[in-house]
């Protein structure tokens, strides 16, 4: 069965320096792995996703993950965080069901991000 | 409107009201999702629509009850709900089949519901 697990419930980094989020999977399949973020009050966004190509991912508002499966990780970085990144971070690794091509997500319970002024 | 819009965004209600939450998606996706989010807990799957044909019910109790009329909407139907049935729920969408290369889901921003 597919797995993924976020190893810090709650991140606190200062304004300007980097982010590191980090995420375990584990998975039978060639995976597929995402990362989304909800600020608060708002629903999931896709930051990122890896599909098999290229092992480091670049997503949108300067983050990156990179896919090694030799350590079944897929943390999420940022070389320097701003104050609207605070939010609340998910790993996600797919997992095929049903007929097909069909994927189903499994969730990660999620890492909450401070930046601190 | 684009992306997937949910409605209402907040709702209360009493243990013996009926209210129905709306889902729209505009992305022309043909598969679509209801979700469960309450704190502390991974994101629980309630329901999965597939070209409209129900696929997926993760033992969701009868209280809850999902109508999809068409690959666009997805409506979730309350009746006798509990006080542990507030969250957010939230609706999602994809596009399956094909390559099934990414298969990421689209979400709405969700609806707060509190069951007094």
């Amino acid at each position: 069965a597919q797995s993924v697990t976020q190893l810090d419930s709650h991140v606190s980094v200062s304004e300007g320096t980097p982010v590191l989020l980090r995420c375990n999977y584990s998975s039978s399949y060639s995976p597929s792995l995402f990362w989304y973020v909800q600020h608060p009050n708002k629903g999931l966004q896709l930051l990122l996703k890896y599909t098999s190509a290229a092992t480091l991912v670049k997503g949108i508002n300067g983050f990156e993950a990179e896919f090694k499966k030799s350590e079944t990780s897929f943390h999420l970085t940022k070389p320097s965080a701003h104050m609207s990144d605070a939010a609340e971070y998910f790993c996600v690794v797919s997992d095929l069901w049903g007929a097909g091509n069909n994927r189903k997500l499994i969730w990660g319970l999620g890492t909450s991000l401070a930046v601190n002024p | 409107e684009t992306g997937v819009t949910q409605t209402p965004r907040h709702l209360v209600m009493g243990m013996t009201n009926k209210k129905s939450l709306k889902c729209e998606q505009h992305l022309g996706h043909n598969a679509m999702y209801w979700y469960k989010q309450s704190a502390k807990k991974p994101l629980e799957l309630m329901f999965v629509y597939n070209f409209k044909e129900q696929t997926e019910n993760n033992s969701v109790p009868s209280r809850f009850s999902p109508e999809c009329p068409n690959s666009s909407h997805l409506f979730l139907h309350l009746h006798t709900l509990q006080p542990e049935d507030s969250a957010l729920y939230l609706c999602a969408s994809s596009q399956v089949g094909g390559t099934g290369v990414g298969n990421e889901q689209f979400f709405g921003p969700g609806t707060r519901l509190t069951v007094l």
